[in-house]
């Protein structure tokens, strides 16, 4: 099984409220990642999990939070939505010392009013 | 930083012709992984192949690329078009090959049309 689950799977925010999504993975994959993919503009990786080790992106380390609880889930939390958060997050999971290869979930598409 | 270049957005090839997908790529590491990966309509991305060692070929379901880290390229190439392979192709860098990050070019939409 290489499924990577993502919910909710189509998210209505309003300007100024908190969103949180939600990616789990069965493949006991160390590594676990989150991207934004606006259209016509490449996957921007925002953060990733190597185990525990949250490692942000420079540019978006104060817009976007993570966490962990366990080797299966990972959450991506924006705490209050701008406009311009609207896009489709994409989570991904790879396991170490298999080439890296991302297993990535359906997306979660975030439309910010 | 680490960045990988894709130059055409779209690509229409009548079936039957070569595929040829451009790919090049940036990064201050000497070993990168480079990968392809597909996303066919209303699917999730996947990988088609991912080469990490220069100037050897690596093939999958009848594309292939090579890795040349002397001109940083890493170009998808395929010698006929088949209708199905019309989807959008994207490029990724990734320093090491394990617990790090990937960093994606902005794809490339193949359309082939019979």
């Amino acid at each position: 099984d290489t499924t990577v689950k993502q919910n909710p799977r189509y998210k209505l925010a309003r300007v100024g409220k908190p969103v949180n999504l939600i990616c789990s993975q069965t493949m006991n994959h160390d590594t676990m990642y989150w991207y934004q993919k606006k259209p016509n503009q490449a996957p921007k990786l925002l953060l990733f999990y190597y185990d525990k080790i949250l490692n942000r992106e420079a540019d978006t380390f104060e817009k976007f939070q993570s966490s962990r609880p366990n080797n299966s889930f990972c959450s991506l939390y924006i705490g209050s939505a701008g406009l311009e958060y609207s896009a489709m997050y994409l989570c991904a999971s790879s396991r170490t010392n298999s080439g890296n290869t991302l297993y990535f979930g359906e997306g979660s598409r975030l439309i910010v009013v | 930083g680490d960045s990988v270049t894709q130059t055409e957005g779209l690509v229409t090839l009548t079936e039957g012709l070569p595929v040829m997908l451009n790919c090049t790529y940036q990064t201050i590491y000497s070993n990168p992984f480079l990968f392809w990966y597909v996303q066919h309509l209303n699917e999730s991305p996947r990988l088609l192949l991912k080469s990490f060692t220069d100037n050897k070929r690596t093939e999958h379901q009848g594309f292939h690329a090579t890795l040349h880290k002397s001109s940083s390229s890493f170009h998808l190439q395929k010698s006929s078009a088949q209708l199905s392979d019309s989807a959008l192709y994207y490029c990724a860098l990734s320093p090491a090959n394990s617990g790090t990050y990937q960093r994606f070019g902005t794809g490339t939409k193949l359309q082939v049309v019979p």
